[in-house]
């Protein structure tokens, strides 16, 4: 059985640090690409990040990048989200996200099992 | 990057009713169409990929078609645990986008 769960979320100041990480278990995680989707307070999800099986490829969106690092460590099948420069805009649930395949460039693989999910919350 | 829109916004049928939901991509994603089932409080579950094939384990009331830019996902008898939020995704590129949601609740 696929088990994804998240990790590391909580409350932060703005402007500060947080890692996620994600355990993964009941397949091959190295095999797999991962992603990370966030859901704000109410509103719809966002896809936040993706990375390859290999982790030799990563993709994030406009939003986040240059703040957002995706890693992953295939020996302890975790995946990890490290955020920094946070702000109130980023308060959300962050969903750990298990792809259909292992490559991300050039790959149409679906998501197919989720998380949980993780409350990051920004606020003074 | 691909902006995907859905109708309506939200809708109440009876139980037993057949609902559909269109999904609109704003350019040709082939099938790459994947639907997701979310209920108040809980994670997302993946139903549909490849804009109609069924996730593992998904009951066959669900339903997805289409090609290109325009796809719908029908629930073809309604039940009080239909009740959630649907939302498609396009998985043809990066960034992978999501539908504004489809709020369905019962009468």
């Amino acid at each position: 059985e696929v088990q994804l769960l998240e990790s590391g979320g909580g409350l932060v100041q703005p402007g500060g640090s947080l890692r996620l990480s994600c355990a993964a278990s009941g397949f091959t995680f190295s095999s797999y690409a991962m992603s990370w989707v966030r859901q704000a307070p109410t509103k719809g999800l966002e896809w936040v990040s993706s990375i390859s099986g290999s982790g030799g490829s990563s993709y994030y969106e406009d939003a986040v990048k240059g703040r957002f690092t995706i890693s992953r460590d295939n020996s302890k099948n975790t995946l990890y989200l490290q955020m920094n420069y946070l702000g109130a805009e980023d308060t959300a649930i962050y969903y750990c996200v298990k792809d259909s395949g292992a490559r991300i460039v050039g790959a149409r693989g679906y998501f197919d099992y989720w998380g949980q999910g993780a409350l990051v919350t920004v606020s003074s | 990057d691909i902006q995907m829109t859905q109708s309506p916004s939200s809708l109440s049928a009876s139980v037993g009713d057949r609902v559909t939901i269109t999904c609109r991509a704003s350019q040709d994603i082939r099938n790459h169409l994947a639907w997701f089932q979310q209920k108040p409080g809980k994670a997302p579950q993946s139903l549909i990929y490849d804009a109609s094939t069924l996730q593992s384990g998904v009951p066959s009331k669900f339903s997805g078609s289409g090609s290109g830019t325009d796809f719908t996902l029908t629930i073809s008898s309604l039940q009080p645990e239909d009740s959630a939020t649907y939302y498609c995704q396009q998985h043809h590129n990066y960034p992978r986008t999501f539908g504004q949601g489809t709020k369905v609740e019962i009468k």
